[in-house]
């Protein structure tokens, strides 16, 4: 069965440090890989995603990039954060070429930046 | 452009029968999603409608019309642990990408 990962699951980072969560999928090749922020009374915001390695579409103009390095693997980083970059972050992920294209999340990441 | 509207909040009894409603204004439809979202946890997938009609699920059961952009979720003899955000979600045709509501926070009182 496939499986989700996304670390770490709390983090508190100053203003202007930098920033790197990662996610990686198990028990499938060739995701479709999403980074979302869900701000407190808001949707889930699409941040970032990726169809392959080193395919990043980037959805929203900030401060934040995200890389793709390995089939599984999806990174977000940020050089300099600001206060506005706190929410909760969720890696998801969907198999390529089927019909319902579902996305499964990871447990999310919940960012205070201070 | 593109909007989902849902309730923000709903209250119900623990046995009853709650329906969240859905409305969606989309340039390209490809399918909606109903996500359970418990507080401070990951969303999980529900439910999947594409075409229009009933979808049963155990205690779930979504609905789609596709002619009055709407979807309802239907949540029968609730449980106390069904106290959660309900997220609902329609994929654009053109982009494939989810476009997500904000939500509606329901709570099962005893």
């Amino acid at each position: 069965s496939q499986t989700i990962h996304q670390w770490p699951a709390t983090l508190v980072q100053p203003v202007g440090s930098p920033l790197s969560l990662e996610c990686t999928v198990e028990g499938t090749s060739n995701p479709n890989l999403y980074w979302y922020r869900q701000a407190a009374g808001r949707g889930l915001q699409l941040l970032f995603y990726s169809v392959g390695i080193g395919q990043i579409s980037s959805e929203v103009p900030q401060n934040l990039s995200a890389s793709r390095p390995q089939d599984r693997q999806f990174i977000l980083s940020s050089k300099k954060l600001l206060l506005s970059d706190s929410g909760f972050y969720l890696c998801a992920w969907s198999a390529r070429a089927r019909a319902k294209n579902i996305q499964y999340f990871g447990a999310g990441t919940r960012l205070s930046v201070l | 452009g593109q909007n989902i509207d849902q309730p923000t909040e709903m209250t119900a009894t623990e046995g009853a029968i709650v329906q969240i409603n859905c409305t969606y204004q989309t340039s390209g439809f490809n399918g909606l999603f109903w996500y359970q979202q418990h507080a401070g946890e990951a969303p999980t997938f529900l439910s999947y409608n594409v075409l229009d009609g009933l979808e049963e699920k155990g205690r779930f059961s979504s609905f789609l019309s596709r002619s009055k952009g709407y979807s309802y979720l239907l949540l029968k003899e609730l449980q106390m642990k069904d106290s959660a955000s309900y997220l609902c979600a329609v994929r654009d045709r053109n982009t494939d990408k989810l476009i997500f509501g904000t939500g509606t926070r329901l709570q099962v009182f005893p």
